[in-house]
């Protein structure tokens, strides 16, 4: 049972550079969501989705992109960089929306 | 819009001794649940410790206990007994009950130093 897991743990992009930011539980749980960390600001809410074909905008949705296909998986894509996307990007799971969110290790994402 | 503030962006205490972080949060709904998530340096987010709004007893595991005060809108973290591996970001959240939503609420965080 591996949990939530994220690739890659860092990553330095270029202004205007596409990448997705890949996570994936093995818990069979229906909630994941997509948060980014920055100093002084706790967690924000960006993307997450109730089952797979269902997704929706959080807190701080502009700039990405996310897609859930199947319950297992839930990647984030960034289209076009840029360096306010600089931050710390978390990925979580949960059985259900009381329960208790597991995260993954997180990934350092630079944008320069 | 619902809000969760920790006031003290830092903290210290000494080994063995006990510590209070707070939170208080701003929130219309009856049903939520709140949370508090430690980060260690490895950046790993873990749960401490959860407590349902409409439990009017104070959730405990091990030496981790809150302080849940509803009509306050406060739940404050007591760690009794500090240990060096306590020392982290610990952060308070909110979680709406609300069937059909997905409000899942931060607090800035509150960094705990643990002296020897």
């Amino acid at each position: 049972n591996a949990g939530v897991t994220q690739t890659p743990k860092f990553q330095v992009l270029k202004t205007g550079q596409s990448m997705t930011l890949q996570c994936a539980q093995d818990m069979n749980h229906e909630y994941m969501s997509w948060y980014r960390q920055d100093p002084g600001m706790g967690l924000r809410l960006i993307h997450y989705s109730v089952g797979a074909g269902i997704t929706d905008q959080g807190e701080v949705p502009n700039g990405y992109n996310v897609s859930r296909s199947t319950t297992e998986d839930f990647p984030l894509r960034l289209l076009s960089a840029a360096p306010s996307q600089t931050s710390v990007y978390f990925c979580a799971s949960s059985y259900s929306r009381g329960n208790e969110q597991y995260f993954g290790p997180g990934t350092r994402l630079t944008v320069t | 819009a619902q809000t969760v503030t920790q006031s003290q962006p830092e903290m210290s205490v000494q080994e063995a001794e006990t510590v209070t972080l707070s939170c208080t949060y701003d929130t219309s709904e009856s049903d939520y649940y709140l949370f508090w998530y430690k980060q260690p340096p490895s950046r790993q987010m873990i749960l401490v410790i959860r407590q349902e709004a409409y439990k009017q007893q104070n959730a405990t595991e091990n030496r981790f206990s809150v302080n849940f005060q509803k009509a306050a809108k406060s739940f404050s973290l007591k760690i009794s007994d500090s240990q060096l591996g306590d020392a982290a970001m610990y952060f308070c959240a909110y979680r709406s009950a609300i069937s059909g939503t997905y409000k899942y609420i931060f607090g800035t965080g509150t960094r705990l130093k643990v002296l020897a």
